[in-house]
Parts: structure tokens; sequence; C-alpha cells
């Protein structure tokens, strides 16, 4: 059984342009989370996702990003017009149908560099 | 805001010794998570105490769950080169993770 895979795992984009992060869970697991890690600072929640709902896009900025679940295929997590900002990782977990709190299984993360 | 403070920031110990990081959390929680971050890696989940639970183990992993405190505490006994590593808690009162800054673990060989 795989775990939580996520590509790629290295992204360079210069400031502008337009960063896809994919996120396939593992196989029974319906819920995706995002979180984004700045250098020396714990993970950050931004959105959860089932299959092609938005449960909870809190923490999501209010601009240039947006995910998405579809019903075939990987969570994606799109940045446009990436600012120097951006650069951070960016992980992605996902968990088996929530009952009250489960534990969530973290990909390895996309390490996106903003030049 | 984050859910959760580690203490202390950062803890150099020699192998063999017992290593202690501590958590505190703002608001009410499910469950509380460990969770262990190699440098540039992904996360690993170490052990999930939920908030009925007063005290868990795993191994060499002895966790406690005070919920009148809000505090947690993670502690890595007979430590070994190997558990150099970020340390984060993370309070689950949802479905979202709010984690705290991270304990950064050296031990030396």
């Amino acid at each position: 059984n795989a775990g939580v895979m996520q590509n790629p795992r290295h992204l360079v984009r210069r400031r502008g342009q337009e960063a896809r992060l994919r996120c396939s869970p593992m196989k029974g697991h319906s819920h995706v989370y995002w979180y984004r890690q700045l250098p020396e600072e714990g993970l950050k929640f931004m959105v959860y996702l089932q299959k092609e709902n938005i449960i909870d896009e809190s923490g999501m900025p209010k601009e240039r990003f947006s995910a998405e679940f579809p019903k075939e295929g990987p969570s994606i997590l799109r940045i446009q017009q990436v600012v120097r900002g951006d650069s951070a990782a960016y992980f992605c977990a996902s968990s088996p149908p929530a009952q009250g709190g489960n534990e969530q299984f973290f990909g390895p993360g996309t390490r996106l560099t903003v030049l | 805001s984050q859910q959760g403070e580690e203490d202390p920031q950062a803890l150099s110990i020699q192998e063999g010794e017992n290593a202690t990081m501590n958590c505190s959390y703002k608001t009410s929680i499910n469950n509380l998570q460990w969770y262990r971050q190699n440098s540039g890696r992904g996360l690993v989940h170490l052990i999930l105490i939920r908030s009925n639970e007063r005290e868990k183990h795993s191994g060499r992993l002895r966790v406690t769950l005070d919920t009148s405190k809000k505090s947690s505490s993670l502690l890595i006994t007979a430590s070994r080169a190997a558990d150099t590593a970020s340390y984060f808690c993370a309070g689950n009162a949802g479905n979202m993770l709010t984690f705290g800054g991270g304990t950064r673990l050296m031990v030396k060989p």
C-alpha cells in the first residue's frame, strides 16, 4: 500500500508563473489536507478537501491560491502568479473517512522555490 | 495562530539520555498528535493521544496529556543519534491539525 504521493518533489518557478502541486492520497483515503511550512516553522493548515468538495479553506490565502480534489485523479494545489513569499514546502496529508479526527498521513512534500 | 507551542525550541543531549519535549495548546482538542521531521523531509506520525487519555506508550516514546492545563509532553527514553530531528505537536479540533513551531532535538553520539 503506497503512502501519500506528492509530485513534483522540487519545483522552481519565476515570479509571475503558475505552480501546480499534485497529491495522491493513500488508497482508501477520501480526505485530503494541504499544509504549508516556511523554513524553521511548523506546518500551517491551508485547506481540507473531500472528493469534489472543499470542506474547509480557512487557511488559504484569499487570492492566487486554489485547490481541488476531482472525482478522478490527484488533488491539485494551484498557485497563480507566484511571488517570492510563496517559497515554502507544501505538504499534503490524507486520512480515511473521519471519525472525530484521525491520524493524518503525510506525503514527502513539494519544495517550491520562486526566483 | 498556532495551536501548539513547543518547549524547548532546541534541545541537545548525549546518546543514551532521555529527551523531554513539552507542548501547550490554546483551544479544546479531540486529540493531540506528535510528529517527527528529519531535515528536509516529510512528517512521520509518532503517536496520537485522545482527549480522554492521560498517558500513552509506544516503544521508547511516552506521551502525557493534561487537558486541564492544555499541555502535553513527549519523552524519548534512551535516545539515539538517529532520533535527531524536529518534533512537532499538533492539536486536532475537528479535521485540521494545528501545529506548534517544533522542538529541534540533537542527539550527540
